[in-house]
């Protein structure tokens, strides 16, 4: 079990630029959510995903923001035409799905965005 | 809209000395949990300890333990004998039925030697 993995972990982009990261969940899970924390703040939930079906979105995500989890297994975050706001950390994390109790989400390293 | 409220930014405490980092929740929902995960600097988030709200019972998991006041809305986190290895922000974090978390704020707790 390597845990979730994030790449890249630092991106430096201008802005207008599109951005692309990615998500590798642990094996066997099954959900996998994308989240975003700026400096001081705790995370705000973004999207996430059963399997290739996305399940939820925020009204955080723009329509510049897609996400995808094609085969359910990695995902990608896009951020089209990056703006100065778009500025933070964006985390993923994976869980073994939605049973009661719930079941913890395993938290990645962060990809933190820089937008010049 | 449930929200999750930390109102103390920064805290520090001796090592092995006692602190508790308050929290508080706004929602309507009888069914939820309640989390604290610790994000050490330049770290990865990790689950620290977690609370049913049907349970009466307070969580522990070892050095920490929880005061959950339901009627209250209070979901306070208690680190006993605290440890350099504490340093971190900590975040509780509500999860109602539906599938994601909500955070808080956030609290910096810094352990001196």
């Amino acid at each position: 079990d390597t845990g979730v993995s994030q790449d890249p972990r630092h991106k430096i982009t201008k802005r207008g630029q599109n951005v692309t990261f990615r998500c590798d969940p642990i094996s066997e899970h099954n959900r996998l959510y994308w989240y975003r924390q700026t400096l001081g703040q705790g995370p705000e939930f973004l999207t996430y995903f059963q399997n290739e079906a996305q399940l939820e979105k925020s009204r955080l995500l723009s329509d510049r923001f897609s996400a995808e989890r094609p085969k359910g297994s990695f995902s990608t975050l896009e951020i089209q035409r990056t703006e100065q706001g778009d500025s933070a950390m964006y985390l993923c994390a994976s869980s073994l799905g939605a049973g009661a109790p719930p079941l913890e989400q395993f938290f990645g390293p962060g990809t933190r965005l820089t937008v010049l | 809209a449930q929200t999750v409220t930390q109102s103390q930014p920064e805290m520090s405490v001796q090592e092995a000395e006692t602190v508790t980092l308050s929290c508080t929740y706004d929602t309507s929902e009888s069914n939820y949990y309640l989390f604290w995960y610790k994000q050490p600097p330049s770290r990865q988030m990790i689950l620290v300890i977690r609370q049913e709200a049907y349970k009466q019972q307070n969580a522990t998991e070892n050095r920490f333990s929880v005061n959950f006041q339901k009627a209250a809305k209070s979901f306070s986190l208690k680190i006993s004998d605290s440890q350099l290895g504490d340093t971190a922000m900590y975040f509780c974090a509500f999860f109602p039925q539906g599938g994601k978390l909500i955070f808080g704020q956030g609290t910096e707790l810094s352990v001196k030697p």
